[in-house]
């Protein structure tokens, strides 16, 4: 069955960058786009950007364009999100959710449990 | 604010139906049949529900439907169950960058 595991809870001061990590198992990596979204406590969802895993190419909202990099490893099949300049509202549960590229990128199909990140001095 | 607007709080009792309205533009909505729809309990990881407006997956109860008319989508859940409270986000695929766009989600309340 498909899994996307995250890596850990992680605390970062402002100004610090931080790297959330997403394992996939139970499909061909590079078959799917990889996407992450962010949730603000008590907020809703955010779309960040994607990456194709096979060619590494990228799609960055505009909103952290110059501040978001999303990269992947294929040999163990490990999406990378790295986000830097952290300010406090950065604060939130960063996902991973992965389609097929089937589909292209217009659905989340799959999606990890979530990483909470938190700036704070 | 949410490129996609989505009522705050909609609520029913269980047997009813309920319907949750998603309006976004031509630039998205209107222009693509990619309207999706997330489940979210608290605390957890958001679900897929139904994707391309109406397809569901394989899994998802038949009590969950999708349509569009124009620049809105809507999510119809028929027989509510207590399980199905939760908080829905709908999205859509966006011309504007090849993005995608979530509306601020809606919280089901079952009576």
């Amino acid at each position: 069955q498909v899994q996307l595991v995250q890596s850990g809870a992680e605390v970062k001061k402002p100004g610090a960058s931080v790297k959330v990590s997403c394992k996939a198992s139970g499909y061909t990596f590079t078959g799917y786009y990889m996407h992450w979204v962010r949730q603000a406590p008590g907020q809703g969802l955010e779309w960040m950007g994607w990456i194709n895993p096979n060619s590494g190419g990228t799609n960055y909202a505009q909103k952290f364009q110059g501040r978001v990099t999303m990269t992947r490893d294929t040999s163990i099949s490990t999406a990378y999100m790295e986000l830097s300049r952290l300010r406090s509202d950065d604060t939130a549960v960063y996902f991973c959710a992965s389609v097929s590229m089937l589909r292209g990128v217009t659905s989340l199909d799959y999606w990890g449990q979530g990483t909470l990140v938190t700036v704070s001095s | 604010q949410s490129a996609l607007t989505q009522p705050a709080s909609v609520s029913g009792s269980p047997g009813q139906s309920i319907t949750i309205s998603c309006t976004g533009t031509s630039s998205d909505v209107g222009g693509y049949n990619y309207v999706s729809w997330y489940q979210q309990h608290p605390g957890k990881a958001p679900k897929l529900m139904i994707y391309e407006v109406s397809n569901r997956p394989s899994g998802v109860s038949n009590r969950f439907s999708g349509s569009k008319s124009g620049n809105t989508a809507s999510l119809t859940i028929s027989g509510l169950q207590a399980e199905d409270e939760a908080d829905y986000y709908c999205s859509s695929y966006t011309s504007s960058s090849s993005s995608l766009v979530f509306g601020g989600g809606t919280k089901l309340t079952v009576l």
